[in-house]
């Protein structure tokens, strides 16, 4: 079955590098993901999407401290030179024909 | 520039129907695959339903099957979440979403504001 796992906290210093991590169920590891953003009290933003072969390709806006890539089963989410405005739940999220999956999400904490 | 308006959300008592609609602006409604998302209370984003661009391929979360339908006018550039028999647990804020890609499965790229549904006796 189709599923996305997310660590559920991740936390980094104000212009410290974080990076996180979504990872495929067995048996889709050439699946593509995207990552979407959700700041506090708002709707979600679509990042990026991320394919198996590490390239990404960014949302519109999307500032260039946010980039992707991929190692097997796992796809990343790196974001460099961390805000107090990147502070938010970051949800990875896949598809397939007449289906989407999300993962839990991992609620960044910049310190 | 891309608009996904929802409505119809309200406070209903479990057992009751409720449909949201979203109107869609912005683009070629018709060349996209739509969905319904909902996020309870403080919990993360949850799948509720999609419907290919052409209507012919449609799925659901095993937790609305059975109870939701999901539907579009491509005529009215809406899409519309028909929800019957809804339980406590359907609480939540709804979200229409849109793909990225025309015609082929793609990931989400937009999101409406989302309605909220309260499900409370």
């Amino acid at each position: 079955q189709l599923a996305l796992t997310q660590s559920p906290s991740a936390s980094a210093s104000l212009g410290a590098s974080v990076k996180l991590t979504c990872t495929l169920s067995s048996g889709h590891s050439d699946y593509a993901i995207a990552w979407h953003q959700q700041q506090p009290e708002k709707g979600p933003r679509y990042l990026m999407k991320v394919s198996s072969d590490g390239s990404h390709i960014k949302g519109d806006g999307i500032p260039d401290r946010f980039s992707g890539s991929s190692s097997g089963a796992e796809r990343y989410l790196t974001i460099s030179s961390l805000q107090s405005e990147d502070e938010a739940d970051y949800y990875c999220q896949t598809w397939g024909t007449g289906i989407r999956v999300f993962g839990g999400g991992t609620k960044l904490t910049v310190l | 520039e891309v608009q996904l308006v929802e409505s119809g959300g309200d406070l209903v008592q479990p057992g009751r129907s409720l449909r949201l609609s979203c109107a869609a602006s912005g683009f070629t409604f018709n060349d996209y695959d739509m969905h319904w998302v909902r996020q309870a209370p403080g919990k993360g984003l949850e799948w509720v339903s999609t419907i290919s661009w052409h209507s012919g391929n449609i799925g659901y979360a095993d937790s609305v099957k059975g109870r939701f339908t999901i539907s579009r006018d491509n005529a009215k550039n809406s899409l519309y979440l028909q929800m019957n028999s809804v339980r406590p647990e359907d609480t939540a804020l709804y979200y229409c979403a849109k793909d990225s890609d025309i015609v082929v499965p793609s990931p989400i790229e937009h999101w409406g504001q989302g309605t909220p549904v309260t499900v409370s006796s």
